[in-house]
């Protein structure tokens, strides 16, 4: 079966611009997850969806963020305007069920200049 | 969720058992051990998980302590493609309740010829 995808694998945008970074879930999974790694810090949660709830949003760092997951299938996080310490890899997770474990994209690589 | 404390880096030898220690002292009752690993540029890969008996599947085997304040991954015949850091995890696995990975620092685990 395929992994969790993500898209793009890296981005390199300007100060101040806006990226949307795309993750299609395993197939089946109904929970869907962000994390992010910033530069010399610890993996950390961004959010949980079920379905296309929002279930735990309590990582999300500040309002410049959103992630959407429309029908319940693929998410997209959006950086509406991009700052510097945005930086960081951005990983999205799936799990089938809410007690099972997380599997894992490679991650959106997204330098911020 | 519990704090985990593990040894920053290890070495082993290739085709030898590596036996990765865990301590987490604080841990709940209903709090499972997990095993993830991360090599470079990839995702977090997840290994295995426990609550309180000793576990083994096709990657690796987790021996988690009687009074479960610590607990070992082992690798029984480590490769030079399982050089990554690994990252013990403590999470509560209730539907419906909190659901994140914390990640902490891990263990970067060098497998030399």
């Amino acid at each position: 079966e395929a992994g969790v995808t993500q898209f793009p694998s890296h981005s390199v945008i300007e100060k101040g611009q806006t990226v949307t970074l795309r993750c299609d879930p395993i197939s089946g999974h109904d929970n869907l997850y962000w994390y992010r790694r910033v530069m010399g810090k610890e993996i950390k949660f961004l959010l949980h969806f079920v379905k296309e709830s929002k279930q735990d949003e309590s990582g999300m760092p500040n309002n410049r963020f959103l992630a959407e997951r429309t029908g319940g299938t693929y998410s997209t996080l959006k950086v509406q305007p991009a700052e510097l310490e945005d930086s960081g890899v951005y990983f999205c997770a799936s799990s089938q069920a809410w007690t099972t474990p997380l599997h894992f994209g490679n991650g959106t690589r997204l330098t911020v200049t | 969720d519990a704090k985990t404390t593990q040894p920053p880096s290890m070495d082993c030898a290739e085709g030898r058992a590596a036996n990765l220690p865990c301590n987490h002292s604080t841990i709940s009752g209903n709090e499972y051990v997990y095993w993830y690993r991360q090599i470079h540029s990839q995702g977090p890969q997840y290994i295995i998980h426990g609550l309180k008996n000793n576990e083994t599947n096709e990657m690796a085997s987790l021996i988690i302590t009687e009074d479960r304040k610590s607990s070992t991954l082992i690798l029984p015949h480590a490769t030079l493609r399982d050089t990554a850091v690994y990252y013990c995890i403590v999470r509560v696995v209730v539907t419906g309740g909190g659901n994140k990975l914390t990640f902490g620092t891990g263990t970067q685990l060098k497998v030399e010829l």
